[in-house]
């Protein structure tokens, strides 16, 4: 079957870094999203990962594993407007996205 | 810049009343996504379009249609609105498979009485 897990909730401090993790079995893979999306607001996509390995886009960092199934995203040098929910997603060969339940992630001063 | 624009903004139905929910991408997109989003879950897929004319059944089909009558606008279809149908839609647009950027409108709350 297909499943995205997400940890509901992560705790970061400002100036710091935060890892939101994304687990995933699914019957296809063609690539996993990354959106972010504050309340109330529409999602917004940040970054697409198709390779393993680390994919820097600076500010945001993705990391993919296809054979442990596993992808992270990892923000640094977090600011509190960092604060939202954070949604992966895995995109199968049928065309569309699966996403998890996302990760909202709260920036302390 | 990419521009998807939902329908009613907020929308207040009657059990068994007809719902239309309505999207307009100005991206020129080939494909078009209906999800709904509950309080503290992700997106899921309702219906989607791969163009004009076409509609697909996503994860959670039942108790919608779908209608794809020119490349910008898809609708959303509720014929026989219900409680559990209380939730928040999003119309998204996106230029190739999943994976390609989506770009998402900026919702409908529809609360079904």
């Amino acid at each position: 079957g297909q499943g995205v897990e997400q940890p509901a909730k992560l705790m970061s401090v400002e100036g710091t870094f935060a890892r939101v993790n994304c687990t995933y079995s699914t019957s296809g893979f063609n690539g996993l999203s990354w959106y972010q999306q504050r309340e109330g607001q529409a999602p917004v996509f940040l970054s697409y990962v198709v390779l393993d390995g680390l994919k820097d886009s600076g500010h945001f960092s993705t990391f993919l594993s296809r054979s442990n199934g596993y992808s992270y995203l990892l923000l640094t040098e977090l600011q509190i407007k960092d604060s939202a929910s954070y949604l992966c997603a895995v995109d199968t060969n049928t065309g569309k996205l699966t996403f998890g339940d996302g990760t909202v992630l709260t920036v302390k001063p | 810049e990419a521009a998807v624009t939902q329908s009613p903004r907020n929308k207040v139905a009657v059990t068994g009343g007809k719902v239309t929910l309505s999207c307009n991408q100005t991206n020129n997109h080939n494909n078009m996504y209906w999800y709904r989003q509950d309080t503290g879950h992700g997106l899921r897929l309702i219906h989607y379009s791969y163009g004009a004319g076409s509609t697909e059944k996503g994860d959670i089909p039942d108790g919608y249609k779908a209608s794809r009558p020119s490349q910008e606008n898809f609708s959303l279809i509720l014929e026989l609105a219900t409680p559990s149908q209380t939730s928040v839609y999003f119309c998204a647009s996106g230029s190739g498979t999943g994976g390609y950027e989506q770009y998402f409108g900026p919702g409908t709350r529809l609360t079904v009485l």
